[in-house]
């Protein structure tokens, strides 16, 4: 079965410094990564993507995310992060079930940042 | 371009009642999913919908069903609400797809149902 795994589950870095946010997926075949990000009270936002191709992938404010299929990882890193990255986030694999196609969402790191 | 949108924002019901949530989705999309997502926790899925039809389903009871309309906007119904029930229900809609590609999906602000 599909699954995904962030170990960490509440990370605290200081303002500027960089980040690395674990995430180790579960699938049979070639699988679509997703990073996600939520804040507060809010719904995701899709920070960035992978399909094929290139294993590192650039995404939104900053962010880039490196395909290591040998590893099963998929982790998401930025060099230097602001105070406004603390949220949630959360890595996905999208699975396809028929032509449908439901994203599984690991449980989640909670981001704080030290100012 | 509008994104998704729900509605209500926050809903509190009682146990045994039901509940209707609503979501319009993104401008050309024609498949929308919902999910579940309790209190620290990632969002579950639910079940899919496309060209009106459920297209996929998660581990959830009958008791959860669905709706799509011709302009794609969708809703989810829940019956005989329990505690447990009490969650941020997320509404995503995703692009027309080729084949069975996995694509992205845009997640509405979602609506907050509490289960007294």
């Amino acid at each position: 079965a599909q699954s995904v795994t962030q170990p960490d589950i509440h990370i605290t870095v200081s303002e500027g410094a960089s980040l690395e946010l674990r995430c180790n997926y579960s699938y049979g075949a070639t699988p679509y990564l997703f990073w996600y990000v939520q804040s507060p009270g809010q719904g995701l936002q899709l920070l960035l993507k992978y399909f094929s191709g290139d294993t590192l992938v650039q995404g939104i404010k900053g962010f880039e995310a490196e395909f290591k299929r040998s590893q099963s990882s998929f982790n998401l890193r930025k060099p230097s992060v602001h105070w406004s990255d603390a949220a949630e986030y959360f890595c996905a694999v999208g699975a396809g079930y028929s032509s449908a196609s439901k994203i599984i969402f690991g449980s989640g790191t909670r981001l704080s940042i030290r100012p | 371009e509008t994104g998704v949108t729900q509605s209500p924002t926050h809903l509190i019901k009682t146990r045994g009642q039901q509940v209707t949530l609503r979501c319009s989705s993104q401008s050309g999309h024609n498949t929308v999913s919902w999910y579940q997502q309790a209190l620290g926790q990632g969002p579950q899925f639910i079940f899919q919908y496309y060209r009106e039809e459920e297209n996929g389903r998660g581990n959830f009871p009958p008791r959860f069903s669905g709706l799509q309309f011709p302009n794609y906007s969708s809703e989810l119904n829940v019956n005989a609400l329990e505690l447990d029930d009490s969650a941020l229900y997320l509404c995503a809609s995703s692009p027309p797809q080729p084949g069975t590609v996995t694509g992205e999906q845009y997640f509405g602000p979602g609506t907050r149902l509490t289960v007294t």
